[in-house]
């Protein structure tokens, strides 16, 4: 089993969707949730940082977290055709002066205009 | 610029012949990670380097060493490549005491 689980995808939704994107992890010393966003040909970028449960928002985006279910959530509101793109979930553990960094596979994702 | 650039972006080779990827950063940080990308697997450590002097191994060394040759520079080498060795290998930067990972635009290495 890996220690995080993604939908691959992909996804299709029409502009202005409300968009979901979950992962599921088994390592419970898990503490700090990402986001990355990844465009065609282009390397992954931080999307968003979360620290422990609860949510974060920023814009038309919001990061939860459910330590307790081991579950995360990506969700992105009235969705553009610019969100199309490749988006990772990625985990870590404080580890001394190393946080390796667990990402899952990405799910894809377009939105149709 | 980019604030993490590598080179190539793409790169034919053949079976058994030695590789080197090029990772630069003008981002100031001294920890450093080679990633490669697969589908279906994700991202998967190779190695990674916190200064000059300090070289470790990740998930999948074998078959790929590293050089940091400078605070700025890292690179990647496939000694003696092979067909499963096609991938996506992304080069990486982190500051201290942050999580996020800064990435370069990838290269794309075909190995025939």
């Amino acid at each position: 089993q890996k220690e995080v689980e993604q939908d691959p995808g992909p996804l299709s939704v029409p502009e202005g969707a409300i968009v979901s994107l979950n992962c599921t992890y088994s390592n419970s010393a898990f503490q700090y949730f990402m986001w990355y966003r990844q465009y065609s040909r282009k390397g992954p970028e931080l999307l968003m940082y979360t620290y422990s449960s609860g949510n974060k928002e920023d814009g038309r985006f919001t990061a939860q977290v459910d330590k307790s279910s081991k579950y995360i959530s990506l969700f992105i509101r009235d969705s553009q055709p610019s969100d199309s793109a490749t988006y990772l979930c990625a985990m870590s553990a404080a580890s001394g002066g190393y946080q390796k960094v667990t990402f899952g596979t990405g799910t894809k994702l377009q939105v149709i205009p | 610029d980019a604030d993490v650039t590598q080179t190539p972006r793409n790169r034919i080779t053949k079976t058994g012949k030695r590789i080197m990827l090029e990772c630069s950063q003008t981002k100031g940080h001294d920890r450093m990670y080679w990633y490669r990308q697969d589908p279906g697997l994700g991202l998967r450590l190779i190695y990674y380097s916190f200064d000059v002097k300090d070289i470790n191994k990740g998930e999948i060394s074998d078959g790929y060493s590293v050089s940091r040759q400078a605070q700025a520079k890292f690179s990647l080498s496939l000694e003696s490549a092979i067909p499963n060795q096609t991938a996506l290998y992304f080069c990486a930067t982190r500051g201290r005491g942050t999580g996020e990972l800064f990435f370069g635009e990838g290269s794309r290495l075909t190995v025939l």
